[in-house]
Parts: structure tokens; sequence; C-alpha cells
């Protein structure tokens, strides 16, 4: 199956500061990638869209200042929280859409990271 | 807006018994996709339900979707204790404002005791 990789896999960082995720489509080009949000014992919730060479598109309640994605070549999209505090500790899951695999259009998920701000 | 949602949303049972998750939707989709979940873990994927009337199975379970009822279910034969995790169905949507889109379920947490 498709294989995306997703970077770092934990990071610890203090408060204020920011802190960068990496998601990569390995063996094939992903025009959209998502990034998830997931807290403990809650289900994903999508964050946002990520469009290649074009904004990306966030869901309701994001702050789009806050999560900064780039989606800058088609085989990797970063989402940088900035100024991150407390409540930003989750486990963040990105995942690109492979759209010449058959069957099309199926998300491929990344590992997560997890991100602990003290 | 879709809505999504699993039952049960806690399952414990017993080493050999079968039991059945179900995930309701509330619009219209011919895709569908259960995951599995471990802890501290991202998700793994199981199934990918394409269609009305699909049947997929491996191993111990086994997924179903008629689109008709909105409905997708997940049994579980003879359950071992390797199968204990989070549960994830999705319903896959297209929307004209933002392209496609997963939907998750609130997740089934399933314990097999010995």
């Amino acid at each position: 199956g498709a294989v995306v990789s997703q970077h770092p896999s934990w990071v610890i960082c203090k408060s204020g500061t920011s802190v960068k995720i990496e998601c990569r489509s390995l063996d094939f080009q992903a025009t959209t990638m998502f990034w998830y949000r997931q807290f403990p014992k809650q289900s994903l919730m999508l964050m946002a869209t990520s469009n290649e060479g074009s904004k990306a598109t966030y869901e309701q309640g994001v702050e789009k200042d806050k999560f900064l994605i780039n989606h800058a070549s088609l085989t990797l999209s970063t989402l940088t929280v900035t100024s991150a505090h407390p409540e930003d500790s989750s486990f963040y899951i990105c995942s690109a859409r492979d759209q010449r695999r058959v069957p099309k259009n199926i998300q491929y998920f990344g590992a997560g990271t997890r991100l602990s701000v003290l | 807006e879709l809505k999504v949602e699993q039952n049960p949303l806690f399952l414990s049972m017993q080493e050999g018994k079968n039991y059945t998750i179900y995930c309701n939707y509330s619009t219209t989709s011919d895709r569908l996709y259960w995951y599995r979940q471990d802890p501290g873990k991202s998700l793994e994927s199981l199934f990918v339900l394409l269609s009305n009337g699909a049947v997929k199975q491996e191993g111990r379970l086994m997924a179903s979707l008629d689109t008709k009822a909105r409905l997708s279910t997940l049994h579980i034969t003879a359950a071992v204790h390797d199968l204990s995790a989070t549960y994830f169905c999705a319903v896959d949507m297209w929307e004209e404002t933002s392209g496609s889109r997963l939907t998750f379920g609130e997740g089934t947490q399933l314990t097999v005791n010995p």
C-alpha cells in the first residue's frame, strides 16, 4: 500500500515556542493532504485540508494563524503550531490522498505526532 | 452536516464470543472505511467499502455496507485478545466547498478478556 511518513513522532516543547510537523507521501504524489487532531479517548477531528500550491482550507473553529499549513510540493505538507500552549497538546495525524492508485482517492495515514507542550 | 455514530462506544467481551459494531451515518455516501487504532498509534486501515452490499472479510473481522439504510457493520467472530483496540468507521463525502473529506465516528473501544 501507499506510504505516508510523518515526523517527528513525538515532540516536547516549551510554551510559547513553535513546532513544525512534516507529512510526506513516499511513493505517490498527493495534491491533497489532510491534518487531523485527536485528543485522548476521542475521535479524529479534521483540522484542515492542505492543497498543493494553494492555501489550506481550515475547518470551523481552527485558527489559521496558529496552525500554519504549507503544501509546497506534491509530496510534502507541513503543519506549524505557532506559539504553542499546553492546550495544544494532542496527537496530530496527517493523511494523503492518492488519486491514481485503485481504488482512487483513498486516504493513507501517517504514524502521527504526539505533541506535549509544557 | 454529516453525522457518523458508532454503537457501542465501549465493548468488553470474552474470548471466543461474537459481536457486532454498528456505524450509522446521516447523509448519502457510498464509500465507508473501517480503521483500527492501538493505544498511542495511528490508524490501521481494515476495510474499504465502496458500494451498496459490499462485504469484506479478513480473519475474524467482517464488514458490510448498506447504503440505503446508511449503515455499516463490523462483525467480530470468536474474539481473541489481540483484537483489543479502538475501532473507527469513517464516511467519505464530497462537498462542493471542501472537496472529498472523511468524517469519523466516535470510535468503539473493544476489550477482549481471557
